[in-house]
């Protein structure tokens, strides 16, 4: 397998662009999770999805950010409008979540996120 | 407040000792509790998974604890080589069994 893509590796746009992060996870996972880190607060968990529904979405910093999952191979993060402040490394990461859920994650490259 | 705090932001040791990370949790009851491993420029990679009921979990050269009533797990890299160098992530669920919260990892050096 693959493992986990993200598309763009690198991202620079100008702030109030709209950008768009996109994520392939591994086939037969039903897990789908997406972070950001950065220096100042590490990982954060921005939202994920089970069974291509969203869970929970209390990581998403404000209404600029929004998540879909269309379909169990693909998912997108999108920033509308982007500001200087979502400079970050936004990563990807999926896992095959039994019942009691304690399976491990595979992560993506991630994307690299620069707002000028 | 729940906070995961790992023991230093970087810890250098020579190759051959054992390397001693430290994850402390609060306000935290967690089923379960993972290692990562992230080197720069890459997502972090899983290394062991520890569950409450258990102590230890040994993996080659890697050991994990994981003490609920100290709420602490120690993660030992034995005979370490420079390879060995990268930060390491502590992670614990959250909520969802599914949810990972991660502390803000410990950088390892390990010196020739």
């Amino acid at each position: 397998d693959a493992g986990v893509i993200q598309s763009p590796r690198h991202e620079v746009t100008e702030m109030g662009q709209e950008v768009t992060l996109r994520c392939k996870p591994i086939s037969g996972h039903n897990s789908l999770f997406w972070y950001r880190q950065t220096m100042m607060r590490g990982l954060e968990l921005l939202i994920y999805f089970n069974n291509n529904v969203p869970i929970d979405d209390s990581g998403m910093p404000e209404d600029r950010f929004s998540a879909k999952m269309p379909n169990a191979s693909f998912s997108t993060l999108k920033i509308q409008p982007s500001e200087p402040r979502d400079s970050a490394v936004y990563f990807c990461a999926s896992s095959l979540g039994g019942r009691q859920g304690y399976y491990e994650q595979y992560f993506g490259p991630g994307t690299r996120l620069t707002v000028t | 407040s729940q906070k995961i705090e790992q023991n230093s932001e970087a810890l250098n040791i020579q190759e051959g000792k054992t390397a001693t990370l430290t994850c402390n949790y609060t306000n935290y009851s967690p089923a379960y509790l993972q290692w990562y491993r992230q080197d720069p420029g890459r997502g972090p990679v899983f290394l062991l998974l520890i569950r409450e009921n258990e102590k230890e979990k040994r993996k080659e050269r890697l050991k994990v604890t994981f003490d609920t009533t100290l709420k602490q797990s120690l993660f030992h890299i034995t005979a370490s080589q420079p390879a060995d160098s990268a930060t390491y992530l502590c992670a614990l669920n959250s909520g969802s069994a599914r949810q990972l919260t991660f502390g803000s990892g410990t950088q390892l050096t390990v010196l020739p």
